[in-house]
């Protein structure tokens, strides 16, 4: 079964501090791992797609990279802005589904 | 390209009632997914449509059923509502290219059972 763990679950910065979450996963035959970001209320928004381990995606602060068990997202001196919940999930080659983890709630204080 | 749409926003149901939930994909995107997330939780997908047919399924029990539309919209319908059914229903929805893009998700329908 496949299976997504995401850490922290909270996290709170200050402006500008720099910092990473974590997601450890466990996939039969990895199709891709994406990353998506969500507002209260809203659904997710996407932003990455890895592919395979040693891949690295950049958007504006934000970072993805992929190792054969763990993706990292880094966000360099974050904003208010950035405060949200960051969601990351995979999909396996043989499924249909994304299975996500429960997310970690980013807060970037002014 | 004009995104994923779904209707309601919000919905107050009682418990052993029956609900639809429509969604509304953008032009060419011919597989649409409908997931379930329930408050502080990664949503939990519930079954996968192409092209009019059903050809993925979560694990949800058979109250929790789907249609889709040559015109590019579905629905997802539940019946004998329970209290657990609470939470925010997600439709993605993805095109040609598919997974890679990444699947677009709509607003959500926040369903209340009481």
């Amino acid at each position: 079964e496949d299976q997504v763990t995401q850490s922290p679950e909270a996290l709170r910065l200050q402006e500008g501090e720099s910092s990473s979450l974590n997601c450890s996963y466990t996939v039969s035959g990895l199709r891709g791992l994406f990353w998506y970001r969500q507002d209260p209320g809203k659904g997710p928004e996407f932003l990455f797609t890895l592919y395979s381990a040693g891949e690295e995606k950049e958007k504006e602060r934000l970072k993805a990279t992929l190792t054969k068990k763990e993706s990292f997202l880094h966000i360099t001196a974050p904003k208010p802005e950035d405060s949200a919940t960051y969601l990351c999930a995979v999909q396996a080659v043989s499924a249909r589904q994304l299975t996500f983890g429960s997310g970690t709630q980013l807060t970037v204080l002014p | 390209e004009t995104g994923v749409t779904q209707s309601p926003t919000h919905l107050i149901k009682t418990r052993g009632q029956q609900v639809t939930l429509r969604c509304s994909s953008q032009s060419g995107h011919n597989t649409v997914s409908w997931y379930q997330q329930a408050l502080g939780q990664g949503p939990q997908f519930i079954f996968q449509y192409y092209r009019e047919e059903e050809n993925g399924r979560g694990n949800f029990p058979p109250r929790f059923s789907g249609l889709q539309f040559p015109n590019y919209s579905s629905e997802l319908n539940v019946n004998a509502l329970e209290l657990d059914d609470s939470a925010l229903y997600l439709c993605a929805s993805s095109g040609a290219r598919g997974w890679s893009n990444g699947y677009t998700f709509g607003s959500g329908t926040r369903l209340t059972v009481v």
